[in-house]
């Protein structure tokens, strides 16, 4: 069974630059989130997707930050302009309502 | 915020010894989770114990979960230099179904 895709795995940008993730679930996996893990926290959610419905995006820094989910299957999200602080691992997870959420090796921001 | 609160910060053991940390929770849940991250890698599912439980078990693994105190332990026993890695619990909220990560327990096994 095919596993969480992510892509780019790393990528280094100047601030104010933008820049966009991609993220393909497994097959079948209605709810996609996002998460934002700086070096020595736990993975904070940025946004959560039931099908292409937003269940959460309390934390997403709306006037920088974009996701979306086309027909409920592959999603991207977007930093518009980038600031140093964004500099993370972007992770993307799905799963089946209410079960184990399987994770892609995520993509590493760095903002210089 | 975060949902989950693990404790403590950090554990340094023997090969072969218990490891066990705590999560202590806020509101009400679907179920409770835990998962490892190895350093630079991304996180792994370890052990998933719904809010009608209040113990499960995974091979070396022993969850325990305490819906009136809102709490969960997990104990890694016989500890190996493999399980070496954060260990982070995420909460399913009853509400909303956000699926929320604490802060994580570091866990060193010293050979």
């Amino acid at each position: 069974e095919a596993g969480v895709a992510q892509s780019p795995r790393y990528k280094i940008i100047e601030k104010r630059q933008s820049v966009a993730f991609w993220c393909n679930p497994i097959s079948g996996h209605a709810t996609l989130y996002w998460y934002q893990q700086i070096l020595g926290q736990g993975p904070k959610l940025l946004i959560q997707f039931q099908n292409n419905g937003v269940v959460d995006d309390s934390q997403l820094p709306k006037d920088r930050f974009s996701a979306e989910r086309l027909k409920g299957v592959d999603s991207t999200l977007k930093i518009q302009p980038a600031k140093l602080e964004d500099s993370a691992v972007y992770l993307c997870a799905s799963s089946l309502t209410s079960a184990e959420a399987f994770f892609g090796q995520g993509t590493r921001l760095t903002v210089v | 915020s975060q949902q989950g609160e693990e404790d403590p910060q950090a554990l340094s053991i023997q090969e072969g010894e218990n490891a066990t940390m705590n999560c202590s929770y806020k509101t009400s849940i679907n179920n409770l989770q835990w998962y490892r991250q190895n350093s630079g890698r991304g996180l792994v599912h370890l052990i998933l114990i719904r809010s009608n439980e209040r113990e499960k078990h995974s091979g070396r693994l022993r969850v325990t979960l305490d819906t009136s105190k809102k709490s969960s332990s997990l104990l890694i026993t016989a500890s190996r230099a493999a399980d070496t890695a954060s260990y982070f619990c995420a909460t399913d909220a009853r509400d909303d179904y956000k699926l929320s990560f604490g802060a994580g327990t570091t866990v060193t096994v010293r050979a």
